[in-house]
């Protein structure tokens, strides 16, 4: 079966600073990979995902993240974080090869401070 | 077009007590998914529907959650005798079915489940 460990709970940063999320996942098979943001009281929103092909994916508001097999990570980062970035991101994992269920990790909260 | 909606969007019930949670995927969603998240975990996948097929019932904690689907609509999931373990943020998900391969799930904004 297939895991996601986040495992940074918190990450405190100032305003302007650049900022990684870290993201590993355990399979045994090929995966897609996602990063949602969760907003203070509104659903997941899709950040961004790997699918197949470039390594280095990029999002919507400025994230990215890269793609490491060898690893097994998918790191989420942005050069610069604005204060409106505060939220909870959470990484996820799904079998390429059919089944529809995501696995999620236990979510970072990215705290922007001024 | 609207989104996935969920109600109600906060639920406070005695420990006993049945709850129903609804979801309204959006329109011409096939697949539709229930999801907890408990606080400080992540997502927990409870149940996914997909169009006519078996539902998969594999995330199913116990025997005390259910979970229906009319056609292509509106969901409901049902916990019996609600402990307090149960308390959560319960979400929903719907995404279209398009061939193998990825198909994006759109979430709900929850239903938060409180169990005293």
């Amino acid at each position: 079966a297939q895991s996601v460990t986040q495992l940074d709970s918190q990450v405190p940063v100032f305003e302007e600073a650049p900022v990684e999320l870290r993201c590993n996942y355990s399979s045994s098979v090929s995966v897609y990979l996602f990063w949602y943001v969760q907003y203070p009281n509104q659903g997941l929103q899709l950040l961004l995902k790997y699918l197949s092909g470039s390594t280095l994916v990029k999002g919507i508001n400025g994230f990215e993240a890269e793609f490491n097999k060898s690893q097994t990570s998918f790191h989420l980062r942005k050069p610069s974080v604005h204060i409106s970035d505060t939220a909870e991101y959470f990484c996820a994992v799904k079998l390429t090869g059919g089944g529809n269920k995501l696995t999620f990790g236990t979510g970072t909260q990215l705290k922007v401070e001024l | 077009g609207a989104g996935v909606s969920q109600s109600p969007s906060n639920k406070v019930t005695e420990k006993g007590k049945d709850v129903e949670l609804r979801c309204d995927p959006i329109s011409g969603h096939t697949a539709l998914y229930w999801y907890r998240q408990r606080l400080g975990q992540g997502l927990e996948f409870l149940i996914y529907f997909q169009g006519n097929s078996a539902p998969d019932k594999s995330g199913l904690p116990s025997d005390r959650f259910s979970a229906e689907r009319t056609g292509e609509s509106v969901s409901t999931l049902t916990i019996q005798r609600t402990q307090q373990e149960d308390s959560a943020v319960y979400l929903c998900a719907s995404s279209l079915v398009v061939g193998g391969g990825y198909n994006e799930q759109f979430f709900g904004p929850g239903t938060r489940l409180t169990v005293l």
